[in-house]
């Protein structure tokens, strides 16, 4: 079945430092992939998402591009804040005639020091 | 607008009592979702709705977990009778029809039984 694998946290920072966080899938078809940031304490957030192959996701400075060929979509930001401590969750549709269906990966838990 | 709103926000109770989770979703929003969160299994969706239908419930882990849409815009998700291992953070969520997969999240409902 359709699945997303993510590297394992938790991740720790220096302000300022670059970030990636590593994401694979498996999916039958042409799934929409999605990442979603959940705050302490709070719901999950959409950050961006990329509806087909080759198409670059962006939003606050975090970019994400869709490769077919290696089935990824990885997570990056040339300059992390200690704002941006997070658990970071890849997700992609789950197209088994579910439409609205998520399938998430596990999370993967960002510490950024000042 | 608001987001989507859930009550209460937390929960303790004993093993064998009656619990009643309450969501309203974002107004205008055709789909609503309901997860659970815990360290072991992160995050699961238990049901979803389309238009207040029941459209995937495979997700919902035993006949003691039961969902209810009777309107636009009110969700109960009901636990009867509760166990220990129930205990987890539950999320509401909801989405517009044009884009079911943009999920907007509540802000959970940290349960403990005890």
């Amino acid at each position: 079945g359709n699945s997303v694998t993510q590297m394992e946290g938790p991740v720790t920072l220096s302000e300022e430092a670059f970030l990636t966080i590593n994401c694979t899938y498996t999916a039958t078809g042409y799934p929409s992939l999605f990442w979603y940031v959940q705050y302490p304490g709070e719901g999950l957030q959409l950050l961006l998402k990329a509806t087909k192959a080759d198409d670059k996701g962006s939003n606050k400075g975090f970019e994400a591009t869709y490769r077919k060929e290696t089935t990824s979509f990885h997570l990056e930001k040339g300059s992390v804040q200690v704002s941006d401590s997070a658990v970071y969750f890849c997700a992609l549709s789950d197209q088994r005639g579910s439409q609205g269906n998520l399938i998430f990966g596990k999370g993967t838990k960002l510490s950024v020091k000042p | 607008d608001a987001g989507v709103i859930q009550s209460p926000r937390h929960e303790v109770t004993e093993m064998g009592q009656e619990v009643t989770l309450r969501c309203k979703p974002i107004s205008g929003h055709d789909y609503l979702f309901w997860y659970r969160q815990t360290m072991m299994r992160g995050l699961e969706l238990l049901i979803y709705f389309n238009n207040n239908v029941p459209i995937d419930d495979s997700g919902m882990p035993e006949d003691r977990f039961s969902a209810k849409m009777p309107n636009a815009s009110f969700s109960t998700l009901k636990i009867q009778p509760s166990e220990p291992r129930d205990s987890a953070v539950y999320f509401c969520a909801s989405s517009p029809e044009a884009a079911p997969e943009t999920q907007y999240f509540g802000p959970g409902t940290r349960l403990l039984v005890l």
